[in-house]
């Protein structure tokens, strides 16, 4: 079992629709929890980054993470076509004296005008 | 500000060859990570350095090595190069080696043949 999972896709949207993504993990070690956006052939890019169970927003994103369940999500609100992308889960924990980085496998995205 | 930069952006090697790729970390950010991203995968962990030392390792092979300068500027190297090691190389910077946002670069494509 992956300490990380997350369903790779692709979720095609129309334009202006609410977007979930969501990851699952089974390491209870793991203190941050953060999203990226990937665009094709391009390094991630940090959306989102949090440390504790709730809600967190900026813009039209909004981070969830319930500690108690495992599981973190992302929502877009009023997708646009930009948002088309691949978006990555990623946790961190403590281990040996280092921050270890763990991401699920991206989950790609394709809003339609 | 300049964010994370890396060289060369693409690269193609033969197999067996030695290979080097470059990164610059965020002006002020003193720990460097590396990861692999190989097609359809979320990045993997290879190493971590912290004021020029080695923090942690990931599972990679011996052939994988890494170093990190005084001016924190750091050098991934991979020796012998094989056909699996055909992936995206991306370099991520944070401001210490615990508890903080990691940022990453573009990225180096290397394409081994």
């Amino acid at each position: 079992q992956k300490e990380v999972e997350q369903d790779p896709g692709p979720l095609s949207v129309p334009e202006g629709a609410i977007v979930s993504l969501n990851c699952t993990y089974s390491n209870s070690a793991f203190q941050y929890f953060m999203w990226y956006r990937q665009y094709s052939r391009k390094g991630p890019e940090l959306l989102m980054y949090t440390y504790s169970s709730g809600n967190k927003e900026d813009g039209r994103f909004t981070a969830q993470v319930d500690k108690s369940s495992k599981y973190i999500s992302l929502f877009i609100r009023d997708s646009q076509p930009s948002d088309s992308a691949t978006y990555l889960c990623a946790m961190s924990e403590m281990t040996g004296g280092y921050q270890k980085v763990t991401f699920g496998t991206g989950t790609k995205l394709q809003v339609i005008p | 500000d300049a964010g994370v930069t890396q060289s060369p952006t693409h690269l193609i090697k033969t197999r067996g060859q030695h290979v080097t790729l470059r990164c610059s970390p965020i002006s002020g950010h003193k720990s460097v990570s590396w990861y692999q991203q190989v097609l359809g995968q979320g990045p993997q962990f290879i190493f971590q350095y912290y004021e020029k030392e080695e923090r942690g390792r990931g599972n990679f092979p011996d052939r994988f090595s890494a170093r990190q300068f005084p001016n924190y500027s750091s050098e991934l190297n991979v020796n012998a190069l094989l056909l699996g090691d055909s992936a995206l190389y991306l370099c991520a910077s944070s401001l210490e080696g615990a508890g903080n946002t990691i940022y990453f670069g573009e990225g180096s494509w290397l394409t081994v043949v």
